[in-house]
């Protein structure tokens, strides 16, 4: 799986959009970019995956840029309870879809929302 | 429907004993996968069932090893216990092999003494 660069930290205010980047240069056409997001203490939580094009679920966007080198993961409205470690991982898969479930994680950024 | 559950929470052991922990996936989810995490090395995979079988295994001794029933659960073991086995030991377990998001339980916290 192709290795991933994030930032270790970053600030938010509440209300205002949180953009997360990620950097994964060597990514391989058959790789997804699969993002989740660990709350002090607890396990970590599925977030959005995507390949190439943008994506959308009710907890935030992905944008992929077209050479898909780098991505940014938006939440919209950040709230206090975002306080996170955000990781970006790159997975890939054999041909027909199958995966061997193995996500490697870094270290992560750890998102800071302040009032 | 119920999420990923790992029994015990939490465990203290001595170095040298061995310990069993449990994770239920959530009902038809077929892959089950483990994950240690420690503040110096972070998340770390350990191994991935489906159907009973090891799929894959990360970079761990011997000492650790796994298995999963016909019902999905599963099992890891470590034996001969170290100072360095303390850490958050998670599960995750989803529903059919491919691009499916895997969903982690809550950990259980081992320490060993």
């Amino acid at each position: 799986d192709a290795k991933t660069t994030q930032p270790p930290s970053m600030d938010c205010a509440e209300g205002r959009a949180a953009n997360l980047p990620c950097n994964h240069s060597t990514i391989s056409g058959n790789e997804y970019v699969y993002w989740y997001r660990q709350i002090h203490s607890q396990g970590p939580q599925y977030i959005i995956h995507g390949l190439k094009n943008n994506e959308t679920n009710e907890m935030a966007s992905l944008i992929i840029t077209e050479d898909r080198k780098s991505s940014t993961l938006i939440l919209p409205h950040a709230t206090l309870r975002d306080t996170a470690v955000y990781y970006c991982i790159v997975r890939g898969f054999l041909a027909g879809g199958t995966s061997y479930g193995k996500l490697t994680f870094g270290q992560g950024t750890i998102l800071t929302v302040h009032p | 429907k119920a999420g990923v559950t790992q029994t015990p929470r939490y465990l203290i052991k001595t170095r040298g004993q061995q310990v069993t922990l449990s994770c239920s996936p959530i009902s038809g989810h077929r892959s089950v996968s483990w994950y240690q995490q420690t503040p110096g090395q972070g998340l770390q995979f350990l191994f991935e069932y489906f159907s009973e079988t090891q799929r894959n295994k990360g970079n761990f001794p011997g000492r650790f090893s796994g298995r999963q029933f016909s019902n999905s659960r599963s099992e890891m073991n470590v034996s001969t216990l170290e100072l360095g086995d303390s850490a958050l030991y998670l599960c995750a377990s989803s529903s059919l092999e491919g691009y499916n998001e895997q969903f982690f339980g809550p950990g259980t916290r081992l320490t060993v003494l």
